[in-house]
């Protein structure tokens, strides 16, 4: 069964700090991968997705994440956080094999960005 | 703006008590999409539809059930909520052509967060 472990459940950073989640993944195939951003109060957004390609990916709001396949990783990077880029963020997987699969979702890192 | 579409944004219900949860989209994507999440847990996928197939996670109890009557809408069905059931149930949406082998972003509604009393 796939899974997603991301690191760290709580972060707490200082406006232009960089930033780096973890997340790593076990799956027995070829995946997609994604991050989703949940503000407050508010739904699901997607931040960035691989599917297959550069493994360097960006995102809106100038978020990035490297693909490093050797290392089941997709971390996700910021290079100067804002405050509001407070929020709940999510690594996801789902296997690229065709059909329409669910996402497998990580346990959740939640970001505060002190001002 | 095209958007999925979850009604209420909450709900309480009663412990036992029947309770139909509603998405609807206008994206015109065939795949919908019932996630369930719990408290400070990551969305947990409880089934999709492909089209009009059904398709359930081999853990998902059947206290819960989906319909999806047409295109634009699917319903989430809970036969007799537990406290247990409580949490925010996330609808999504993706479009995937038939037969093909590209997959495409999964477009998520806000939300409906169930309360049993």
């Amino acid at each position: 069964a796939q899974s997603v472990s991301q690191h760290n459940h709580h972060v707490i950073l200082s406006e232009a700090a960089s930033l780096e989640l973890g997340c790593n993944y076990s799956y027995g195939g070829t995946v997609n991968l994604f991050w989703y951003v949940q503000y407050p109060g508010q739904h699901l957004q997607l931040l960035l997705k691989y599917f297959s390609g550069d493994p360097l990916v960006k995102g809106i709001k100038g978020f990035e994440a490297e693909f490093i396949k050797s290392k089941f990783s997709f971390n996700l990077r910021k290079p100067s956080v804002q405050w509001s880029d407070t929020a709940e963020y999510f690594c996801a997987v789902e296997g690229s094999g065709g059909g329409a699969d669910g996402l497998t979702f990580g346990k959740g890192t939640h970001l505060i960005i002190q001002p | 703006d095209a958007m999925v579409i979850q009604n209420p944004r909450y709900q309480v219900t009663q412990f036992g008590k029947p309770v139909t949860l509603s998405c609807s989209q206008t994206l015109n994507h065939n795949v919908m999409y019932w996630y369930q999440q719990k408290s400070s847990q990551a969305p947990k996928l409880l089934f999709h539809y492909y089209d009009k197939d059904f398709n359930n996670e081999a853990d998902t109890p059947d206290n819960f059930q989906s319909r999806r009557p047409n295109t634009s809408f699917c319903f989430l069905d809970i036969r007799s909520p537990g406290l247990g059931d409580a949490a925010m149930y996330l609808c999504a949406t993706s479009r995937d052509p038939t037969g093909g082998w590209s997959q495409e972003t999964q477009y998520f509604g806000p939300g409906t967060r169930l309360l049993v009393l």
